[in-house]
């Protein structure tokens, strides 16, 4: 079945690296994403991998893939105040349109 | 407009009550979704068009959902005789291919709060 899960908050000091977890259970994914919701704003999307890869670097987010335990994780370097926000993971299916997203994880940076 | 944009922002209606929710895509954007986001919970895909039929209805709650898509562009979800677990942020999203192709970016829009008293 389709499920995706992440922890639901994560707090982290300015300038430290955050780490957003999400673990997905279909390995038929085919692609895997990372969305930031900030507040009264629609989604954005951030990165997005093929499972076929294990590994996206754009800037200062790096995306891990570990298809074999079917584990992704988003990591922002020197998090900056303008990073909070809720991030979601999400998957979808080269044969459907629909993505699934998981409940998201709330990042709130202290100074 | 550059974006996906919804009507109304806001809307609070009264539990037994029919509704209206409207989505503008990007203009020459093929494919068009639904989803729902309720209070501390992931989105939860509701329904697909590609152009003017929907392929991809199968989150569609209930029988008391429905949308359509009219011109290959703006769409509505109407939601019939309004329960309190109807309450929530339903967002729309538009990408230009659909079809789960390789790329084929969604781009959401701010959504519509709904709450049903």
């Amino acid at each position: 079945g389709e499920d995706v899960e992440q922890s639901l908050f994560l707090s982290v000091r300015e300038g430290d690296s955050s780490v957003i977890n999400c673990t997905y259970t279909d390995s038929s994914s085919t692609y895997l994403y990372w969305y930031k919701q900030e507040p009264g704003a629609g989604l954005q999307l951030l990165t997005y991998i093929f499972s076929n890869m294990d590994m996206k670097q754009d800037q200062r987010l790096t995306v891990l893939l570990n298809k074999k335990d079917k584990h992704l994780s988003l990591r922002i370097a020197d998090t900056q105040t303008g990073d909070s926000a809720i991030y979601f993971c999400a998957e979808s299916y080269s044969s459907a349109s629909k993505i699934i997203f998981g409940s998201g994880t709330r990042l709130s940076i202290r100074p | 407009g550059a974006g996906v944009s919804q009507s109304p922002s806001n809307k609070v209606t009264e539990k037994g009550k029919d509704v209206e929710l409207r989505c503008d895509p990007i203009s020459g954007h093929t494919a068009l979704y639904w989803y729902r986001q309720s209070l501390g919970q992931g989105l939860e895909f509701l329904i697909y068009f590609q152009g003017n039929s929907a392929p991809d209805k199968s989150g569609l709650p209930s029988d008391r959902f429905s949308a359509e898509r009219t011109g290959g562009s703006v769409s509505t979800l109407t939601i019939q005789r309004t329960q309190q677990e109807d309450s929530a942020v339903y967002l729309c999203a538009s990408s230009l291919l659909g079809g789960g192709l390789a790329g084929d970016e969604q781009f959401f829009g701010p959504g519509t709060r709904l709450t049903v008293l």
